[in-house]
């Protein structure tokens, strides 16, 4: 079955760096590729997202890139917020039967703590 | 805000004992989804109801059910509950049954004790 593989958290990082959170998948056809992210008390948002092979999503100075020959689809940001700071889900849903796309399938999630 | 809704925020129950989480899906929005979040299975999918007719299940158990209702809002009812269902319930809609973005609401806590 489909399955995604994230880095484990937590991830500590001073305002201002580098951030990359590795995730990695599993899908048996054509999956299209999402990152969530969830703040404290709060559901999840739609980060970005990327539907076919080479694609990039971005939003809120945060990229992925839809890499099907690694099979990966790693976030990063060149410049992290105190803001940031919250728990990151990469998940895949894939096209199926008649239901059209399936459900989302998560990793596991990685938490992201930026300090000042 | 995604325009989901859920109630109760919160919810504190006993072994043994039956509740009923509500949803009400951003206007216009066709399909419902239910999540599960736990501290030991992560976020995973329970089921999913599209204009009123269930479309897709995932790992949900035999206890829990749901439906969608002709004004589209949907209810997950967990029943004979035990320590275990403790979790965060997430309900998610989109526009189609196979639309690609899904919007969460803010999930229900629900504490089984």
């Amino acid at each position: 079955g489909d399955s995604v593989t994230q880095m484990e958290g937590p991830v500590t990082l001073s305002e201002e760096a580098f951030l990359t959170i590795n995730c990695t998948y599993t899908a048996t056809g054509y999956p299209s590729l999402f990152w969530y992210v969830q703040y404290p008390g709060e559901g999840l948002q739609l980060l970005l997202k990327a539907t076919k092979a080479d694609d990039k999503g971005s939003n809120k100075g945060f990229e992925a890139t839809y890499r099907k020959e690694t099979t990966s689809f790693h976030l990063e940001k060149g410049s992290v917020q105190v803001s940031d700071s919250a728990v990151y889900f990469c998940a895949l849903s894939e096209l199926g039967g008649d239901t059209g796309r399936r459900a989302l399938t998560f990793g596991s999630g990685t938490r992201l703590q930026v300090q000042p | 805000d995604s325009g989901v809704t859920q109630t109760p925020k919160h919810l504190i129950t006993a072994t043994g004992q039956r509740v009923t989480l509500r949803c009400s899906p951003r206007s216009g929005d066709l399909s419902v989804y239910w999540y599960q979040q736990s501290l030991d299975q992560g976020l995973q999918f329970l089921i999913q109801y599209y204009n009123g007719e269930e479309r897709a299940k995932g790992n949900i158990l035999e206890r829990f059910s749901a439906q969608q209702f002709p004004d589209l809002h949907s209810e997950l009812n967990l029943s004979s509950l035990e320590l275990g269902d403790s979790a965060l319930y997430f309900c998610a809609s989109s526009a189609g049954q196979g639309a690609y973005e899904q919007y969460f609401g803010p999930g229900t806590r629900l504490t089984v004790t």
